[in-house]
């Protein structure tokens, strides 16, 4: 059973702007930042958020991340094609002493 | 090239046990903390366990302590997962991932994500 929760799905059609929101409690969002990863269909996650807002190498600018108190949220702008995919949100849980992943939202292009 | 590869999954009755392995390569393996997450069929990532750069401090989800352990060589960069009392909600893809992590001495880690993952092992308890 996931710690943190997301909306199941999200879409939106090319160039537009997509918003995911992860919340959670003040053992895990609350004292820890929150990461990100993309996993697209048959492949292992990436990276694509972490520390909140920072981008790995790699990660395009129109991606980004922010935290505000219990909640995080991921936005993509400018969507495309290659966007759609699974998105999972994550942080360290300090009553749980291990990872918390969120329950997982779908992206869709339409 | 930074690289994780897996192997070791397979068929497994249950009750039964299996060992996971994880090669590293590009990168130095001893500095990093490294983790196990799975997959169910269908399902969502889950995190099983992570374990200390020298193997001094291990951290496990509830449903696996006391049945699964992960274990590292640094001198030969590779983590294992050794599974016993194989359930079937085990069935699931197995990656291994580097993690960074770190934080204030007052607790565990207060920043933990993974950067880089393998490609999975895929492991099926069933009889």
């Amino acid at each position: 059973q996931s710690v943190l929760t997301q909306p199941p799905s999200a879409s939106g059609t090319p160039g537009q702007r997509v918003t995911i929101s992860c919340s959670g409690s003040s053992s895990n969002i609350g004292r820890n930042t929150v990461n990100w990863y993309q996993q697209l269909p048959g492949t292992a996650p990436k990276l694509v958020i972490y520390s909140n807002n920072q981008r790995p190498s790699g990660v395009p600018d129109r991606v980004s991340g922010s935290k505000s108190g219990t909640s995080a949220s991921l936005a993509i702008s400018g969507l495309q094609s290659e966007d759609e995919a699974d998105y999972y949100c994550a942080a360290w849980d300090d009553s749980l002493n291990g990872n918390v992943f969120g329950t997982g939202t779908k992206v869709t292009v339409l | 090239e930074v690289q994780l590869v897996e192997s070791g999954g397979g068929l497994v009755q249950p009750g039964g046990s299996l060992r996971l392995s994880c090669a590293a390569s590009g990168f130095t393996f001893s500095g990093y903390w490294m983790t196990w997450v799975r997959q169910a069929p269908g399902k969502g990532l889950e995190w099983v366990a992570t374990i200390k750069r020298d193997g001094g401090e291990r951290h496990y989800v509830g449903s696996v302590r006391g049945r699964f352990t992960i274990s590292r060589d640094n001198a030969e960069n590779s983590l294992y997962l050794q599974m016993n009392s194989l359930r079937a909600e085990d069935t699931a893809v197995y990656y291994c991932a580097r993690a960074v992590c770190g934080g204030p001495p007052t607790k565990t880690f207060y920043f933990y994500y993974m950067d880089v993952w393998g490609e999975g092992t895929t492991v099926t308890v069933s009889s």
